[in-house]
């Protein structure tokens, strides 16, 4: 049930884009999108509750697709700043509430 | 700015001995949480804790794993007789509400380091 993203790893230069999916094989009530820099805890991006919804602050976006169970992470025009492991956290229904799984993350470098 | 606060930030023990590790949310929080990360790997969902009870544990949350809120500010870890395999960063989290609305996001501490030797 843990999420699947795509891809592992992505070196860019600064200035380039790049996108990050995540899928589950479970029906999704949210996607959260975190953002972990080495050694420190993960830090909150955004949560995307309904099917279509787009949402995004500076050049970090990301839509959701409730009947695919798909959301994807847009990066434009990146930053060095963004260097990180970006984390999708599918929330679902387990035993008898909601539970929120983290995918095995993505690892972005950024380069000058 | 409101945070959560973990403690220790890293302790190290013997196999077999017991851990507490030690947790304050954010204050208005109703949700709380435990997530471990092996080093490098990707974050585990332990645990999940709403009134005072547990709503949701993972396969990893077998019975050397227990949770408290032993007086309405902390919430600890307790692993009962450590394994080698315990070894982690131990990530306690919290939420003011369930994860399906706009204010569902989880605020993470920064880690208790646990290493088992």
């Amino acid at each position: 049930q843990q999420p699947v993203q795509s891809p592992q790893a992505v070196i860019l230069r600064e200035g380039e884009d790049a996108v990050i999916n995540c899928s589950s094989s479970k029906a999704l009530y949210s996607v959260h999108w975190y953002r972990q820099k080495h050694g420190e805890a993960p830090v909150f991006l955004m949560i995307l509750l309904k099917g279509g919804e787009q949402k995004g602050h500076d050049k970090i976006s990301a839509s959701f697709n409730e009947k695919k169970q798909q959301s994807s992470l847009y990066l434009t025009a990146s930053q060095l700043s963004y260097s990180g492991t970006y984390f999708c956290g599918t929330l679902t229904w387990g035993d008898s509430s909601y539970k929120l799984i983290f995918g095995s993350g993505t690892r972005l470098l950024v380069r000058p | 700015e409101p945070e959560v606060t973990q403690t220790p930030s890293h302790q190290v023990t013997q196999m077999g001995q017991e851990v507490i590790l030690r947790c304050v949310p954010i204050s208005n929080h109703l949700y709380f949480y435990w997530y471990r990360q092996i080093l490098g790997q990707k974050v585990e969902f332990l645990v999940s804790f709403y009134n005072n009870e547990i709503s949701e544990k993972s396969e990893i949350f077998d019975d050397q794993f227990s949770v408290e809120r032993p007086d309405g500010s902390n919430f600890t870890l307790k692993i009962r007789s450590t394994k080698l395999e315990d070894s982690a960063m131990y990530f306690c989290a919290s939420s003011r509400t369930s994860g399906v609305s706009n204010t569902g996001e989880l605020f993470f501490g920064e880690g208790s380091r646990l290493t088992v030797l």
